[in-house]
C-alpha cells in the first residue's frame, strides 16, 4: 500500500538556519515523489518533484530509495517560507497521488 | 478555464442534510481529485476521475460519499446526511497526466469548499 510519511507537524527556526522537513514513504513500485506548499491564504501548489533535481526557493530535495525518503531542505531558512509543506507520491504511471499529513514551517525573525 | 475552480467557497449545513461540492478542472485534464482537508489529518485522499470513470474509490469515507464526473470535465462530490465529522475543506485538483512520463502528474488545485455542518 501507498502511505507517505511527514513525522513532524509543526517546525520552528531561526531566519538564517537550515531547515529540513522529513518525508519517508512506503511503495513497491517505483515512486514519482513531490513537494507541494500552501501559503497563508493561497492555493496549494507544486514546489518541486524528485525527477527534476532542481533548486526551487533555494529548496532541494533528494530521493533516497535505500531509506524511502524525500527529505526537503534549505540552507538558509526566510521569513516568507513559512508555509504548510506536503509530501505527496504518485504510483507508478503517476496518477494516483497521495499525500502526507504535512508539515507547518514557522520561520521566526 | 484559467484554473481550478469551485463552488461553494463556504457551505454551513444542518447535520443530516445533503450537499453537494462542485469541481471545474481546467480544460483538457483528464485527471480530477478529490481531497479533504482537515486540522490534523493532513490531505486525505478521496476519490480520483481519469475522464468519467473513477479507478479508486478507496478513500470515500462511507457510503454517504459519492461522487461523479460527467462529459470529462465538472465533477459533483456529494455528502448525504451530513455529520458533524464531515466539516473540513474539500479540494478538487486536477492534471493531464503523460503515461510514462515520470514527475509528469503535476496537480492544480483548487480553493477549496469550506464545509460546516453545525
Amino acid at each position: 500500500a501507498q502511505r507517505v510519511t511527514q513525522p513532524e507537524k509543526l517546525l520552528s527556526v531561526f531566519k538564517g538556519a537550515p531547515v529540513e522537513l522529513k518525508c519517508n514513504y512506503s511503495y513497491s513500485g517505483s515512486p514519482e515523489l513531490f513537494w507541494y506548499v500552501q501559503y497563508s491564504r493561497q492555493r496549494l501548489q507544486l514546489l518541486l518533484r524528485h525527477i527534476s533535481r532542481e533548486s526551487i526557493k533555494g529548496f532541494t530535495a533528494d530521493l533516497n530509495k535505500g531509506e524511502t525518503s524525500f527529505h526537503l531542505k534549505k540552507p538558509f531558512a526566510q521569513e516568507e517560507d513559512s508555509a504548510m509543506y506536503y509530501c505527496a507520491l504518485s504510483n507508478t504511471g503517476g496518477f494516483k497521488t497521495i499525500f502526507g499529513a504535512g508539515t507547518r514551517l514557522f520561520v521566526k525573525a | 478555464g484559467a484554473g481550478v475552480s469551485q463552488s461553494p467557497s463556504n457551505k454551513v449545513t444542518e447535520k443530516g442534510k445533503d450537499v453537494e461540492l462542485r469541481c471545474d478542472p481546467i480544460s483538457g485534464h483528464t485527471a480530477l481529485y478529490w481531497y479533504r482537508q482537515s486540522l490534523g489529518q493532513g490531505l486525505e485522499f478521496l476519490i480520483y476521475f481519469q475522464g468519467n470513470s473513477a479507478p479508486d474509490k478507496s478513500g470515500l469515507p462511507s457510503d454517504r460519499f459519492s461522487a461523479e464526473r460527467t462529459g470529462g470535465s465538472v465533477s459533483t462530490l456529494t455528502i448525504q446526511r451530513t455529520q458533524q465529522e464531515d466539516s473540513a475543506v474539500y479540494l478538487c485538483a486536477s492534471s493531464f497526466p503523460t503515461s510514462g512520463v515520470t514527475g509528469a502528474n503535476v496537480l492544480t488545485f483548487g480553493a477549496g469548499s469550506r464545509l460546516t455542518v453545525l
